[in-house]
C-alpha cells in the first residue's frame, strides 16, 4: 500500500521565521507532488505542484523534491499568521489518476 | 473552487438509512473523485470516474457506491449509512494544465450518521 508520511505537529513558528514541513512517501514510481494548505473547515487548497529533482520556488513558498531519498519538502519564508493551517502533501503515481496524501501538518504562527 | 459544487452541504441522518451526495461541475473535467477526511487519517479516496459511466475504486470503497450520468454530475450513495461513516466529504476534479495529478476541490459535505 502507497504510503504518505508526514509529522503531525503542531509546528510552531514565529512570524517572520521559515517554516520547514517534510513529508516522505513510499512508491518509488511517484512522478507528482503536491502540497495543499487546509483551514480549519474548509476544504483543501493547492499551493505548490513539483514534478522533478529541486527546489520550486512560488512567492514565499519553496518546495523541495528529492526523489533519490522519497522525500519532499515545503519552506514557508517570511511566516505569517495567515499561514496557520493544516498543510496537506500529496503524492501522484506513474499515470496521475490518483492522489495519495499524508494525514498533514498543522502550521502555528504566532505573532 | 475550479466550478465545483457540493449539496447538501450538511446532513444529519440516522443509521440504516440510505444517503446520496452529489458533486457538480461547470468546465467539463474528465476526472471527478470522492474522498473523505477524519481526523488522524487524513483525505482517503473512494471513488473516483474517469468518464461518464467509468468510475473504480479507491482505497476505502466498501460501503459506497457512486454513479456518472453526466459529465458535470458524480454522486456518491452510501447504501445504508452506519456510525463509521460519518465524515468530512470533498468532491475533486482533476484539472487539465497539462501537467499529471493536480486536483482541486469542492467545498466539502458534513454528513453525520446518528
Amino acid at each position: 500500500q502507497k504510503e504518505v508520511e508526514q509529522n503531525s505537529g503542531p509546528l510552531s513558528v514565529p512570524e517572520g521565521a521559515i517554516a520547514s514541513l517534510n513529508c516522505t512517501y513510499s512508491d518509488r514510481v511517484s512522478q507528482s507532488f503536491f502540497w495543499y494548505r487546509q483551514y480549519s473547515g474548509k476544504s483543501p487548497e493547492l499551493i505548490m505542484s513539483i514534478y522533478s529533482n529541486g527546489d520550486k520556488e512560488d512567492g514565499r513558498f519553496t518546495a523541495q523534491l528529492n526523489k533519490a531519498s522519497q522525500y519532499v519538502s515545503l519552506l514557508i519564508r517570511d511566516s505569517q499568521p495567515s499561514d496557520s493551517a493544516t498543510y496537506l502533501c500529496a503524492v501522484g503515481g506513474w499515470a496521475g489518476n490518483k492522489l495519495t496524501f499524508g494525514g498533514g501538518t498543522r502550521v502555528l504562527v504566532k505573532p | 473552487d475550479a466550478g465545483i459544487t457540493q449539496s447538501p452541504r450538511h446532513k444529519v441522518t440516522e443509521t440504516g438509512t440510505p444517503v446520496t451526495l452529489r458533486c457538480h461541475q461547470t468546465e467539463n473535467h474528465r476526472y471527478m473523485y470522492w474522498y473523505r477526511q477524519d481526523p488522524g487519517h487524513g483525505l482517503r479516496l473512494i471513488h473516483y470516474s474517469y468518464g461518464v459511466k467509468d468510475t473504480d475504486k479507491g482505497e476505502v470503497s466498501d460501503g459506497y457506491s457512486v454513479s456518472r450520468s453526466k459529465t458535470e454530475d458524480f454522486l456518491l450513495t452510501l447504501e445504508s449509512a452506519t456510525s463509521s461513516q460519518t465524515s468530512v466529504y470533498f468532491c475533486a476534479i482533476r484539472g487539465t494544465s497539462g501537467r499529471a495529478g493536480e486536483q482541486y476541490f469542492g467545498p466539502g459535505t458534513r454528513l453525520t450518521v446518528t
